[in-house]
């Protein structure tokens, strides 16, 4: 099992480009998150999805978009990249009442 | 928004010394509490997942306990070693995992040799 992947590991995006951070997980799993982390703030959630064709709104979504059309996939998706998104990005995936498993995280700096 | 606080912030220890550290947390809609352990340049990694008021686990020199009505949990550390050295992370689970974790900010351990 690669447990849960991330792509890209590192990426630097000029202000007001776009792009997707991809995750996705081979356990089978039907609760996905999108994580960011900001030095000194801790973990703060961005979107969270129960399974394939349902998401929601975590604590900061402003700025992201993601959709879960499979239970594998749950993509990310940055639209006019502002500098305030520079940030390290975490995917994480669960099974109901169980512990959350990491990807690697992407490193993201918008400039 | 629910809060979750950790407290210290960061910690040093004597090699060897054990150590604990806080959890503290809104004690309603309450569904689990976990602890992870995040190591530099890693991702974070399960340490435990408690749900029960009274709940002890225990994995090697590491365990941790669970106070619901009050709101808080302890991590204990026994005869710390270097590799111990991490930021160790509480989260709430207020919804089943239906939505999230809310994370505190972490304490940050170093064990000195």
């Amino acid at each position: 099992n690669a447990g849960v992947t991330q792509t890209p590991k590192f990426r630097i995006l000029k202000i007001g480009q776009s792009m997707t951070l991809q995750c996705a997980q081979d356990m089978n799993h039907n609760y996905m998150y999108w994580y960011r982390q900001d030095p000194g703030m801790g973990l703060k959630l961005i979107y969270y999805s129960v399974g394939a064709g349902i998401t929601d709104k975590g604590e900061v979504p402003n700025g992201y978009n993601v959709s879960r059309s499979t239970t594998e996939d749950f993509p990310l998706r940055l639209e006019l990249a502002a500098p305030s998104q520079t940030s390290v990005y975490f995917c994480a995936s669960s099974a109901f009442l169980n512990e959350q498993y990491f990807g690697p995280g992407t490193r993201l700096t918008v400039t | 928004i629910l809060n979750v606080e950790q407290s210290p912030q960061s910690l040093h220890v004597q090699e060897g010394d054990s150590t604990n550290f806080t959890c503290s947390f809104p004690s309603s809609n309450f569904y689990a509490l976990h602890w992870y352990r995040w190591e530099t340049a890693k991702s974070p990694e399960a340490l435990f997942v408690m749900t029960l008021n009274g709940d002890e686990k225990k994995k090697g020199r590491i365990s941790a306990t669970l106070n619901t009505k009050e709101g808080y949990s302890y991590l204990y550390i026994k005869g710390s070693q270097p590799e111990d050295s991490a930021t160790y992370l509480c989260a709430l689970d207020s919804g089943g995992g239906a939505d999230g974790l809310t994370f505190g900010k972490g304490t940050h351990l170093i064990i000195q040799p």
